[in-house]
């Protein structure tokens, strides 16, 4: 079978540095992505790894070590408006996207 | 403008009627999808099309019919709703073949049969 595993929820403090971390077992691997959902919002893009390593985009980083099949969001000077769940998700191949189950965070003043 | 429009964003509708949900995107993307959100909010994907022709179906009961008239559209059609049916629906799209595979979702249609 196919799994993405990641926490169910976290809790953080603002301006706080928090990881959110994510494995997988997949059948095909193309690259991580992640994505944030705000109650009753849609999901949006926050990045994505094809390679192994570190990618930065503002107070947000995510990590890629496809031989651990493993990834992480950082999340940096957290702020009230990141409370939001999180989606790992796994591009399995061509026109395929499977999300995991979401990490709910929450970021207390 | 909204990137990936999807229309109703609520219904509620009573067990065994026939719904449809419509969605279009203008982004100029060729490849379209449906996603089920379910109260657990657990992201599945249900249907995926590229150029307007069905590339994966996950399982799905065949009460679920997709259509994609052209490759800015696609429309989700259910039969005989039933209860476990409630959820949200997501419909999304993205340009394959980029580096990114960054998809876009639309604001979800949320369903409720009673």
């Amino acid at each position: 079978g196919q799994s993405l595993e990641q926490p169910s929820e976290v809790t953080a403090v603002e301006g706080a540095i928090v990881q959110i971390n994510c494995t997988y077992q997949t059948s095909g691997f193309y690259g991580l992505s992640w994505y944030q959902q705000h109650d009753g919002g849609a999901p949006t893009f926050l990045s994505y790894n094809a390679l192994d390593g570190l990618e930065e985009t503002g107070r947000f980083s995510s990590f890629l070590s496809r031989s651990d099949s493993y990834g992480y969001l950082l999340l940096q000077e957290l702020q009230m408006k990141d409370s939001a769940s999180y989606f790992c998700a796994v591009k399995t191949g061509g026109f395929k996207t499977i999300f995991g189950a979401g990490t709910r965070l929450f970021v207390k003043a | 403008d909204t990137a990936v429009s999807q229309t109703p964003k609520y219904l509620v509708t009573q067990m065994g009627n026939d719904k449809s949900i419509k969605c279009e995107q203008n982004l100029g993307h060729d490849t379209m999808y449906w996603y089920k959100q379910d109260s657990k909010k657990f992201l599945k994907i249900m249907f995926s099309y590229n150029n307007k022709e069905l590339i994966i179906n996950e399982t799905v009961p065949n009460r679920f019919s997709p259509k994609s008239p052209d490759k800015a559209h696609l429309n989700l059609h259910i039969n005989s709703l039933e209860l476990g049916d409630s959820a949200v629906y997501f419909c999304a799209s993205s340009q394959e073949g980029t580096a990114l595979s960054e998809a876009f979702f639309g604001q979800g249609t949320r369903l409720t049969v009673v």
